[in-house]
């Protein structure tokens, strides 16, 4: 069964620290994955998109990280800030361009 | 920057109602999307629509849900007999283009927060 597991479930770090978030998949056949933040009550945004053959990919303070051999992706964010604060999806697509598979999110905080 | 719009902002609807929810996607896109999250649960995929049509569909999008893109502008979703089950936000989203490699941006809406009773 297609599925994405993230960790950690939630996250609490301090302004101007750095995180590190996972996301393992098991969809195949494997076509890209994405990352997105999700702000409460709104829609997702696309952080960023990566195909099997980038292993990583950078939005501003936002790096993402690909290994199709071990279906394992990190998303990196730099210098915390309080507007980070957010859930943060990883979607793996198998084949089109439809996003068929969501992680639950990981949840982060920055406190200040 | 264009964006994606939806309408309601918030329905709510006794079980057994039909609901429209409206969406209207980005200008130049080709592809439309929606999705729904449960509170607490992840985002699913219930179906996308190209050229009139529908492309894609999840084990949700039974018959109880239709999609129709009415004019030039609008897509929409409807429910046709609401469940309790139904209760969720409702994302809309949009694509300029789609491809094998599935590459292509996908921009959502604030989404339609719909709840049954």
């Amino acid at each position: 069964k297609n599925q994405v597991e993230q960790s950690p479930q939630s996250l609490i770090i301090l302004e101007g620290k750095n995180c590190t978030l996972q996301c393992n998949y098991t969809v195949s056949p494997f076509s890209n994955l994405r990352w997105y933040k999700q702000d409460t009550g709104r829609g997702p945004v696309s952080l960023t998109i990566m195909t099997f053959s980038e292993n990583t990919k950078s939005n501003g303070r936002y790096t993402a990280t690909l290994d199709a051999d071990t279906k394992q992706s990190s998303l990196h964010i730099t210098a915390s800030q309080l507007s980070d604060s957010a859930s943060y999806i990883c979607v793996v697509s198998d084949l089109g361009n439809t996003p068929l598979v969501f992680g639950k999110g990981t949840r982060l905080s920055v406190i200040a | 920057e264009p964006e994606v719009t939806q309408t309601p902002s918030h329905q709510v609807t006794q079980m057994g109602q039909e609901v429209i929810l409206r969406c209207v996607p980005i200008s130049n896109h080709l592809y439309f999307y929606w999705y729904r999250q449960i509170l607490g649960q992840k985002v699913e995929f219930l179906v996308s629509f190209y050229n009139n049509e529908i492309s894609e569909k999840s084990e949700i999008f039974d018959d109880q849900f239709s999609v129709e893109r009415p004019d030039g502008s609008n897509f929409t979703l409807k429910i046709r007999s609401t469940k309790l089950e139904d209760s969720a936000m409702y994302f809309c989203a949009s694509s300029e283009l789609a491809g094998q490699l599935g590459t292509y941006e996908q921009y959502f809406g604030p989404g339609t927060r719909l709840t049954v009773t």
